[in-house]
């Protein structure tokens, strides 16, 4: 299975842009990055994944490294609401389909 | 709302018992995948169902089994229970096509069981 290497926790401010580190060096050409969050009391949840290009949706934006080892979570303005732990995710290109959950970062949101 | 239902949300058996969790897919999606998470190993992959066939297997005990039926619903069987056990158990599903690793999986509100 291949790991990701995440900080175990961060802490931001409220209406504060928020930037969630994620290595993953052992990716190779068709791999994927996918990020998924888990809020209090509730299942994982998608946020984006990307493949070598910065990738945006309305929930976040994925910037990767240009020699793929590495990617940026970017919330652009943290709420409260996204306080949660956030799993970045190396999906291997000829792997199952399956997750594999690091321990991932737990996110603290100040008011 | 992720469109995926889990029940029960919450079971407290004993040691030795067996329970079923049960899970609905999003309508239109044909892998069901069960995942439990607890304190100490945190979120890890059990077994995969694609349209009825089990696709893969994860780290799941003997004692553990699942199915997926034609209309799609899948169940997870525990028995001889253990106090280990007790965890959250999610269900996701995703459409499944090609390789799959593109897809996003959707996660149902999890089944807490706590074994006495």
């Amino acid at each position: 299975d291949a790991k990701t290497t995440q900080p175990n926790s961060m802490e931001s401010n409220e209406e504060e842009p928020v930037h969630l580190p994620c290595n993953h060096s052992t990716i190779s050409g068709t791999d994927y990055i996918h990020w998924y969050r888990q809020l209090p009391s509730q299942g994982p949840e998608y946020v984006i994944h990307g493949l070598t290009s910065n990738v945006n949706n309305r929930m976040a934006s994925l910037a990767i490294a240009e020699d793929r080892k590495s990617s940026t979570l970017i919330l652009h303005r943290a709420t409260l609401r996204d306080a949660a732990v956030y799993y970045c995710i190396h999906r291997i290109g000829r792997g199952a389909q399956k997750l594999v959950f690091g321990q991932g970062t737990r996110l603290t949101i100040n008011p | 709302d992720s469109g995926v239902t889990q029940t029960p949300k919450h079971l407290i058996t004993a040691t030795g018992q067996r329970v079923t969790l049960r899970c609905s897919p999003r309508s239109g999606d044909l892998s069901v995948y069960w995942y439990q998470q607890s304190l100490d190993q945190g979120l890890q992959f059990l077994i995969q169902y694609y349209n009825g066939e089990e696709r893969a297997k994860g780290n799941i005990l003997e004692r553990f089994s699942a199915q997926q039926f034609p209309d799609l619903h899948s169940e997870l069987n525990l028995s001889s229970l253990e106090l280990g056990d007790s965890a959250l158990y999610f269900c996701a599903s995703s459409v499944t096509t090609g390789t799959g690793i593109q897809e996003t999986q959707y996660f149902g509100p999890g089944t807490r069981l706590l074994v006495l």
